[in-house]
């Protein structure tokens, strides 16, 4: 398997422009999470989904951020508008049955 | 879920065993300690995690006191390409949450 394949690898954009993050799990896995790390806070899961359901959204900072997950093979993490203080590597990760999971490569977004 | 403690850094000569300690005093009986690495502008790599029993896998074996209070990684033979970050933790059996700490960083030097 060519595991979690995520989109892009780097993004700069500038303050107010909607940024979309893409997600691709493993095939078969049911759980898909999505986490940001920065200098500051760390690792931090924003979001996770079951079977493509949103399970806990507690981690998601504030209305600028939505996630979806259509199928069980893509997901996306929206931010729009986008400031700077949301400059981070983003992980999507991916599980079979919530046990281990299986990170990303990441997205290094910068937001000037 | 429990909270985990662990040495910020710790160093390792290569071709030596790398023994990284955890203290998880709260842990409670359903939750299981899983260790994660996190190698330079990499995602998180799952390394190995246990319940009571002592594991052993391709990578690291893990050792888990009596009590379970605590855990020692071990990777027997460190490399330089074991230079991560190492974040020990303790999630509940379906491990749909992980909380990320500082973690250990662990420099192996030639």
């Amino acid at each position: 398997d060519a595991g979690v394949i995520q989109s892009p690898r780097h993004e700069v954009t500038e303050m107010g422009q909607e940024v979309t993050l893409r997600c691709k799990p493993i095939s078969g896995h049911d759980y898909l999470f999505w986490y940001r790390q920065t200098m500051m806070r760390g690792l931090e899961l924003l979001i996770y989904f079951n079977n493509n359901v949103p399970i806990d959204d507690s981690g998601m900072p504030e209305d600028r951020f939505s996630a979806k997950m259509p199928n069980a093979s893509f997901s996306t993490l929206k931010i729009q508008p986008s400031e700077p203080r949301d400059s981070a590597v983003y992980f999507c990760a991916s599980s079979f049955r919530g046990v281990t999971q299986y990170f990303g490569p990441g997205t290094r977004l910068l937001v000037l | 879920d429990a909270k985990t403690t662990q040495p910020t850094s710790m160093d390792c000569a290569e071709g030596r065993a790398a023994n990284l300690p955890c203290n998880h005093s709260t842990i409670s009986g359903n939750e299981y300690v899983y260790w994660y690495r996190q190698i330079h502008s990499q995602g998180p790599q799952y390394i190995i995690h246990g319940l009571k029993n002592n594991e052993t896998n391709e990578m690291a074996s893990l050792i888990i006191t009596e009590d379970r209070k605590s855990s020692t990684l071990i990777l027997p033979h460190a490399t330089l390409r074991d230079t991560a970050v190492y974040y020990c933790i303790v999630t509940e059996t379906s491990g749909s949450r992980l909380t990320f700490g500082e973690g250990t960083q662990l420099t192996v030097n030639p």
